[in-house]
């Protein structure tokens, strides 16, 4: 099956100053590839998501990028500010079966005032 | 987009019983799922709820520890039976959209407690 590994688990950083979570992925049939972000009490909450046949996608300060050959996929926060602050989950889903998630382990996004 | 509600928010159970979890969805909806996300971890597929038909469970998760029942497009059910302190968790549903778009939407969460 596929798996989908995430780094860094913890990251800190000065507010305004960029984050970038990266993940990868094992299984060449992925084609989806969303962003959860997800606050303390909270469940996932969908933030940017990517298809197989896109390299990119911004959405304000939010964008990912994909690169199928190297099977990665990261996530992109600019001018980052403290309500940023929360875990990411990055999950995979294979092409037949669209709906079936499988998710990173998670990175721990610390912003600084 | 969807809402989806979750009850309860948190229970405290006792070691044997049993907890019924609700999930219910705002729209129309194709699939619909039950994770589980242990504290400062990932989360863990349990299983897909079909309509009508006996739920599809993920590895290592078994029908008679975890019932779940989708009577209709809109409302799915967990039950997490014979509890012990290791079912200590946080049971999320989720559901995917009735529109075809891959999107899949999360529930705040049900945080169980088993002393």
């Amino acid at each position: 099956g596929e798996n989908v590994e995430q780094h860094p688990s913890t990251l800190s950083v000065q507010e305004g100053d960029s984050a970038v979570i990266k993940c990868t992925y094992s299984d060449s049939a992925s084609n989806y590839f969303p962003w959860y972000k997800q606050e303390l009490g909270k469940g996932p909450q969908l933030i940017i998501d990517i298809r197989s046949n896109v390299g990119e996608k911004k959405d304000q300060r939010i964008a990912v990028t994909l690169n199928k050959t190297a099977k990665h996929f990261s996530l992109h926060i600019t001018e980052t500010q403290p309500e940023d602050s929360a875990v990411y989950f990055c999950a995979a889903s294979i092409g037949y079966n669209f709906n079936k998630f499988y998710f990173g382990s998670g990175t721990k996004l610390n912003v600084k005032p | 987009s969807a809402v989806i509600s979750q009850k309860p928010s948190r229970d405290i159970c006792q070691r044997g019983t049993s907890l019924t979890i609700q999930c219910q969805v705002d729209s129309q909806v194709t699939m619909m799922f039950w994770y589980r996300q242990q504290p400062g971890q990932s989360l863990t597929l349990i299983a897909t709820a079909n309509q009508g038909s006996e739920a599809t469970y993920e590895s290592g998760f078994v029908i008679d520890k975890f019932p779940i029942s989708r009577p209709n497009l809109t409302f799915s059910t967990l039950t997490v039976s014979n509890m012990s302190p290791e079912d200590s968790s946080i049971y999320l549903c989720s559901a995917t959209m009735a529109s075809g778009s891959y999107e899949q939407y999360f529930g705040p969460g049900t945080r169980l407690t088993v002393t």
